[in-house]
């Protein structure tokens, strides 16, 4: 079942902050998150592992509460640059392994 | 450079013909997959292959075909019988796959098909 990220937009002013939050019904392994802008291939962010484990650029942060099966990123001091759609995929524990990804979260940052 | 180059990025196809996309990986990676990605919308997984000469269906496999061959190539067919195959494919790779791993996706540009 695909994760539910809210909000589904936002906009924000150059330095402003802002949080996506993924959040699954199915007990999770891990928790990757994505950005892709306007036609372009999707680019890695960060994995978060059940257990406290994070992998990612050191300019994101994120988190990953294992009992709520839920995760949320962190943009703060946001740059035009983090403009695009960020996406979650969720690797469930009741599945083959494969990522099922949410509908994404749109953002646009304005100078 | 390494990475993961898709061949064309735009394709135009008669409808009832079978077309196939190119996804080529010099990463050296064991996993390959295959989503698709319709407007608005977030990735859907077609088929992925953990090691040569293996594969599984994704999420939506119906009216779509792949091979793996050779570990760098991960070619997608999309049949006649798939019912609405206009979209933007993405092919991607990871070292290799497994729950809990840490081993991120590598995506390619993409290939964006129009059928009519």
């Amino acid at each position: 079942q695909q994760p539910v990220q809210s909000p589904q937009a936002v906009i924000l002013r150059e330095g402003e902050d802002a949080v996506i939050n993924c959040s699954s019904s199915k007990a999770l392994y891990s928790v990757h998150w994505y950005r892709q802008k306007h036609g372009e291939a999707p680019v890695f962010l960060m994995i978060l592992l059940k257990g406290g484990e994070q992998k990612g650029h050191e300019k994101i942060s994120a988190s990953f509460n294992e009992k709520k099966q839920q995760s949320s990123l962190y943009l703060t001091a946001s740059q035009l640059s983090y403009s695009g759609t960020y996406f979650c995929g969720t690797d469930a524990k009741d599945s083959s392994y494969k990522l099922i990804f949410g509908s994404g979260t749109r953002l646009l940052v304005r100078p | 450079d390494g990475g993961i180059t898709q061949s064309p990025k735009y394709l135009f196809r008669k409808e009832g013909q079978n077309v196939t996309l190119s996804c080529e990986q010099n990463l050296n990676h064991d996993a390959m997959y295959w989503y698709r990605q319709d407007p608005g919308q977030g990735l859907r997984l077609i088929y992925y292959s953990q090691i040569v000469n293996d594969f599984q269906k994704g999420d939506i496999a119906e009216g779509y075909s792949v091979s793996r061959e050779k570990k760098e190539s991960f070619p997608l067919t999309v049949t006649s019988a798939q019912k609405n195959p206009t979209a933007f494919y993405l092919c991607a790779s990871s070292i290799r796959q497994g729950h809990g791993s840490s081993y991120e996706q590598y995506f390619g540009p993409g290939t964006r098909l129009t059928v009519t």
